[in-house]
């Protein structure tokens, strides 16, 4: 069954410094997204990204945050500068197309743990 | 705004069925999913069910939708040990095909054996 990938499981990194997670989406699908939980706590929406451009962006994806599809493959979310805070488990997603269909349905990746230290 | 409940934890003896709870406020909801997600580990899709059916049967899973009431539930029959886990019940609303997913809080199920 395909599958959405993602890149590094785990990361360590200093506060302060950018990091960058990514992600190989469902080859088919249009629309990606990224969500974040911190432990033990809810998954939060972060960004959804269609056709090279954001969205919709939640109010935690601040300006430290960015995303981009660099090739036709990969989709990344850069946080710039990492704070304490942006310590959590990051999820990518992708869905294919319009229509309630089984096509539609979002596929999680199995997530990227930050840390920061 | 959405919002999506569950209780906390649940705990049943193995081979006993499980029932796990949700309501959700959004009635424009488009699908709602069950995930599992075990200790450390990622999201993993369970089921799903449209907005527009009541329920969805995939061999132990049984999901059930009560639409009027915003009521979601999951049935594990025969609940096993690797059933453990915690069960994030969630719903979804887009157009276009965009869909932005709301979470709950998850529900922890502990199978004793």
């Amino acid at each position: 069954e395909p599958e959405v990938t993602q890149t590094p499981s785990h990361q360590v990194t200093q506060m302060g410094q950018e990091v960058i997670l990514r992600c190989v989406p469902i080859s088919n699908h249009l629309y990606f997204y990224w969500y974040r939980q911190i432990l033990g706590q809810k998954v939060e929406f972060l960004v959804s990204f269609y056709n090279n451009e954001i969205s919709e962006k939640s109010e935690i994806f601040d300006d430290q945050f960015s995303v981009e599809r660099p090739d036709g493959s990969n989709f990344t979310l850069k946080i710039r500068s990492t704070k304490l805070e942006d310590s959590a488990m990051y999820f990518c997603a992708s869905s294919e197309g319009p229509g309630l269909s089984s096509g539609n349905t979002i596929y999680f990746g199995e997530g990227s743990w930050l840390t920061v230290v | 705004g959405e919002d999506v409940e569950q209780s906390l934890f649940l705990s049943v003896r193995e081979g006993d069925s499980s029932v796990i709870n949700c309501t959700y406020t959004d009635s424009s909801s488009t699908y709602l999913y069950w995930y599992k997600q075990e200790p450390g580990a990622g999201l993993q899709l369970l089921t799903y069910i449209f907005s527009n059916m009541d329920m969805k049967q995939d061999q132990r899973l049984t999901v059930l939708l009560n639409k009027k009431d915003k009521h979601l539930s999951l049935r594990i029959a025969d609940t096993q040990t690797g059933d453990s886990a915690i069960y994030f019940c969630a719903e979804s609303k887009g157009s276009g095909g965009y869909q932005k997913v709301t979470f709950g809080t998850g529900t922890k199920l502990q199978v004793i054996p």
